[in-house]
């Protein structure tokens, strides 16, 4: 059975204060690897895909990276408005379900 | 570009009562579609989906179902709801084909509440 497991579930930082989320998945042959951000009361909103081990993407604060068990979001110099739950998913083989996180619920203080 | 809707935002109906939710996406065609319940701390349940008009597919046994009358437009359903229907339900669509390469993109949600 496939699985997705984020840490830590919440995570506060100052501002300015880099950190790094981590989701760690268990899936029989990998295709996408997903990161999507979540604003309360909003639907998930799409970040990155990452496809193979050693893989990275960009945008503004945020970069995402990916090994053969694990990725992470990492977040530098994070700012008050970066706070929202970050998901990631995983699909695998043919299957038209990805499986998700549980999330990791992030707040910047200023 | 593509847009998804879902409506109500927010919905607070009694116990017993029906239910329809909607959720329609436009500027491609041929989409999958899927509906989410999320609750607080635990993760998106995804509760059906639908690769073509007419298909649906359930992942969870429950008191709700869903249509798909038009091929960009999904439904999700009950005759009678309970209060353990109360949640944030998701709408999503991908582009047609195993979606194993396509990221989700989702709609913003219904709050139902149920008395």
């Amino acid at each position: 059975e496939d699985q997705v497991t984020q840490s830590p579930e919440a995570l506060r930082l100052q501002e300015g204060e880099s950190s790094s989320l981590n989701c760690s998945y268990t899936v029989s042959g990998l295709r996408g690897l997903f990161w999507y951000r979540q604003d309360p009361g909003k639907g998930p909103e799409f970040l990155f895909t990452l496809y193979s081990a050693g893989e990275e993407k960009e945008k503004e604060r945020l970069k995402a990276t990916l090994t053969k068990k694990e990725s992470f979001l990492h977040i530098t110099a994070p700012k008050p408005e970066d706070s929202a739950t970050y998901l990631c998913a995983a699909t695998s083989g043919g299957s038209y379900i990805p499986t998700f996180g549980r999330g990791t619920s992030l707040i910047v203080h200023p | 570009s593509q847009t998804i809707h879902q409506w109500p935002a927010t919905l607070v109906q009694p116990v017993g009562s029906p239910l329809s939710l909607e959720c329609t996406v436009e500027g491609t065609s041929n989409p999958n579609l899927y509906w989410y319940r999320q609750a607080a701390g635990r993760g998106l349940q995804l509760l059906f989906y639908s690769v073509g008009i007419g298909q649906i597919s359930s992942e969870v046994p429950q008191n709700l179902s869903a249509s798909r009358p038009q091929d960009r437009q999904f439904i999700l359903s009950s005759k009678k709801l309970l209060l353990s229907d109360s949640g944030f339900y998701l709408c999503a669509w991908t582009r047609q084909g195993p979606s194993t390469d396509q990221p989700q993109h989702f709609g913003d949600g219904t709050r139902l509440s149920i008395l």
